[in-house]
């Protein structure tokens, strides 16, 4: 089973910020955060990691709580190529935790 | 550019067919894995390979198989035994043992049952 919690949708406004909230309640020390998104009919595309600290790339922005059983993906002006399917998911070091468990992610629809 | 080739892009089966879906990769990666999506679904776990010549089951193994003989390649196979194959199979890869890497996946083939 999937170790995160993600609301099933949320929408937003072209060129507005969007925050995406995931819940990890259960995240062990070592384990990453990571985010991907999916668009229809494609695979899977890696957005962000991050473990303890705040991450920011081109794409987006990773805030993680300070006791790393929350994290929200910021996309600081969302546009209509970002409409997809998020993925919230914890990648451990070893083993069976080393593996991505997708839940049903977040559908986010971008409104023009 | 590095990357990962899943072909065909769409495929059709008829009843009682095996088919085998085509991975490969250039990434130099140790891991690969092959995931399941059903409409509406997240994506399920059906194999994996850590290295070379070993593989092992993920959640939903039953009616497919694969093989590793290449660090480039690893093929999927649905057999008949698979009840219910129509679905989205996505292929990926990664450096094993990294929990600080991400996975790349290939665009996907699109298996249909006829």
């Amino acid at each position: 089973d999937a170790k995160t919690t993600q609301p099933n949708s949320m929408e937003s406004n072209e060129e507005e910020p969007v925050h995406l909230p995931c819940n990890h309640s259960t995240i062990s020390g070592t384990d990453y955060i990571h985010w991907y998104r999916q668009l229809p009919s494609q695979g899977p595309e890696y957005v962000i990691h991050g473990l303890t600290s705040n991450v920011n790339n081109r794409m987006a922005s990773l805030a993680i709580a300070e006791d790393r059983k929350s994290s929200t993906l910021i996309l600081h002006r969302a546009t209509l190529r970002d409409a997809a399917v998020y993925y919230c998911i914890l990648r451990g070091l070893v083993g069976a935790t080393n593996k991505l468990i997708f839940g049903t992610g977040t559908l986010l629809a971008v409104q023009p | 550019d590095g990357g990962i080739t899943q072909s065909p892009k769409y495929l059709f089966r008829k009843e009682g067919q095996n088919v085998t879906l085509s991975c490969e990769q250039n990434l130099n990666h140790d891991a690969m894995y092959w995931y399941r999506q059903d409409p509406g679904q997240g994506l399920r776990l059906i194999y994996y390979s850590q290295i070379v010549n070993d593989f092992q089951k993920g959640d939903i193994a039953e009616g497919y198989s694969v093989s590793r003989e290449k660090k480039e390649s690893f093929p999927l196979t649905v057999t008949s035994a698979q009840k219910n194959p129509t679905a989205f199979y996505l292929c990926a890869s990664s450096i094993e043992g990294k929990a600080n890497y991400g996975y790349t996946f290939g665009s996907g083939t699109r298996l249909t049952v006829v």
